[in-house]
């Protein structure tokens, strides 16, 4: 059981390049969700996905898009990336029953636009 | 939406003694207020949370008390050893929300040895 996984860990980008950030969780979770982590600050949720097909945006999701095709992945896709997207983004899971609130996270990918 | 301010920003403590750190949050119906630990690269950990029907839980040398009228909850933690050096966030939800987690800005947080 491997919980949440992303990939890649880190990542340098040139301004205007395009990359897709991967995550999977194995714990059949039906909610899941996108945050980034500037430097000593906080997580804001950019996009979040209650379950397969479904997918909303968060706090601040102008500059990135997401799917969600099954319930085990959700991509995070950075379209003409920007410097201000230099962050560390964290993907997150949550059962969405049980325990509905309680969000386990990937390890993170360390993003840098230059 | 939700509004969640977390003090203070940094605290270091010597060995042994204890650590508090405080969060205000805005939204009355906010039902749900988990607190996260994260290490030095990697991604948060869930270490302590509280319902709003209750008013304190505690977890070995971590407790969390939740005051619903003044809407505030604080992280306790006793007897502080090298390894509780982390970054500690609070959160509040609250399921309207689509289990969305409101974060606070975070307590860096060093144990002197």
């Amino acid at each position: 059981n491997a919980g949440v996984t992303q990939t890649p860990k880190f990542r340098i980008l040139k301004i205007g390049q395009s990359m897709t950030l991967q995550c999977t969780q194995d714990m059949n979770h039906n909610y899941m969700y996108w945050y980034r982590q500037d430097p000593g600050m906080g997580l804001k949720l950019i996009y979040y996905s209650v379950g397969a097909g479904i997918t909303d945006k968060g706090e601040v999701p102008n500059g990135y898009n997401v799917s969600r095709s099954t319930t085990e992945d959700f991509p995070l896709r950075l379209e003409l990336a920007a410097p201000s997207q230099t962050s560390v983004y964290f993907c997150a899971s949550s059962a969405g029953t049980g325990r509905p609130y309680e969000q386990y996270f990937g390890p993170g990918t360390r993003l840098t636009v230059t | 939406g939700e509004n969640v301010e977390q003090h203070p920003s940094t605290l270091s403590v010597q060995e042994g003694d204890s650590a508090v750190i405080k969060c205000t949050y805005s939204d009355s119906a906010s039902n749900y207020f988990p607190w996260y630990k994260q290490e030095l690269g990697k991604g948060p950990q869930l270490i302590i949370d509280i319902r709003s029907n209750v008013g304190e839980k505690k977890d070995q040398r971590i407790a969390v008390t939740l005051n619903k009228t003044a809407k505030h909850f604080s992280l306790h933690i006793t007897e502080t050893q090298p390894e509780d050096s982390a970054v500690y966030f609070c959160a509040a939800t609250f399921q309207a929300a689509g289990n969305k987690l409101t974060f606070g800005g975070g307590t860096r947080v060093l144990v002197k040895p």
